[in-house]
C-alpha cells in the first residue's frame, strides 16, 4: 500500500520556467491538498480539492494552479516559477476532510528556483 | 499571522525521559491534530482530538486540549531515540482550513 506518492522528489528550475508536480493516492480519498513548507513558517495550504473535478484556493494560491481530473491524482502547476516559490511541497489526502479525519502526507518535492 | 505557535521551538532530553510540547492557537476550532515529521520525510498523523474532548491517549502519547485557553499539549513518555523528529500541531478552523504551528524539534540523546 503506497499511500500518497509525489513525483518528482527534487527539481531545480530557472526563473520563468514551468513545471507540474504530480500527486497520486491509492486510498480512495475524496479530499486532496497541496501545502508548502518553508523554514520558520510551518505548512501553508496552497490549493485543495474536495472531490474529483473540484478545486479551491487555500491560504497562498498565487502563482499556482491545480487540477483534479481523476480522483486519485492531484496536480500542482507552476506556470512561471519565481525564486519565492523555492520550498518543499507536500501533497496530502484525507478520507472525510480535515474536520473529521487526519491527513496522509507524501514525502515531499524539494523545489529550488534560481 | 494565522500560524499557531509551538513551545519550545527545540527540546533536547535524555532517552527514557518524558517530553512535553505545547501549542497555542488563535480562534475557535473543530479539532486539533498532532503530527510527527522525520528529517526529509512527510508528516505522519499522531492524534486528533476534538473540541469537546479534554484528553486523548495513544500508546506513549498523551494529548490534552484546553479550549478556554486555546492551547494543547503533547506528552511523550519514556522517550526513545526513534522519537527524534519535529512535532507539529494543527488547529482545524473550519471548511478545509488546518492551521499548522511552526513545530518543535525534539532530540532524544542516548
Amino acid at each position: 500500500n503506497a499511500g500518497v506518492t509525489q513525483t518528482p522528489k527534487f527539481r531545480v528550475l530557472k526563473t520563468g520556467q514551468s513545471m507540474t508536480l504530480l500527486c497520486a493516492q491509492d486510498m480512495n480519498h475524496e479530499y486532496m491538498y497541496w501545502y508548502r513548507q518553508d523554514p520558520g513558517m510551518g505548512l501553508r495550504l496552497i490549493h485543495y480539492s474536495v472531490g474529483e473535478g473540484t478545486t479551491a484556493k487555500g491560504e497562498v494560491p498565487d502563482g499556482y494552479n491545480v487540477s483534479r481530473l481523476k480522483k486519485q491524482n492531484f496536480l500542482l502547476g507552476l506556470e512561471s516559477a519565481a525564486p519565492s516559490q523555492t520550498s518543499v511541497y507536500f501533497c496530502a489526502s484525507s478520507a472525510l476532510g480535515t474536520r473529521n479525519s487526519p491527513l496522509h502526507f507524501g514525502n515531499g518535492t524539494r523545489l529550488t528556483v534560481t | 499571522s494565522q500560524q499557531g505557535e509551538e513551545d519550545p521551538q527545540a527540546l533536547s532530553i535524555q532517552e527514557g525521559e518524558n517530553a512535553t510540547m505545547n501549542c497555542s492557537y488563535k480562534t475557535s476550532i473543530n479539532n486539533l491534530q498532532w503530527y510527527r515529521q522525520n528529517s526529509g520525510r512527510g508528516l505522519v498523523h499522531l492524534i486528533l482530538i476534538r473540541s469537546n474532548e479534554r484528553e486523548k491517549h495513544s500508546g506513549r502519547l498523551r494529548v490534552t486540549l484546553d479550549t478556554s485557553k486555546k492551547s494543547s499539549s503533547l506528552l511523550i513518555t519514556a522517550s526513545r531515540a526513534a522519537d527524534t523528529a519535529s512535532y507539529f500541531c494543527a488547529s482545524q478552523q473550519g471548511a478545509q482550513k488546518l492551521v499548522f504551528g511552526q513545530g518543535t524539534r525534539l532530540t532524544i540523546n542516548p
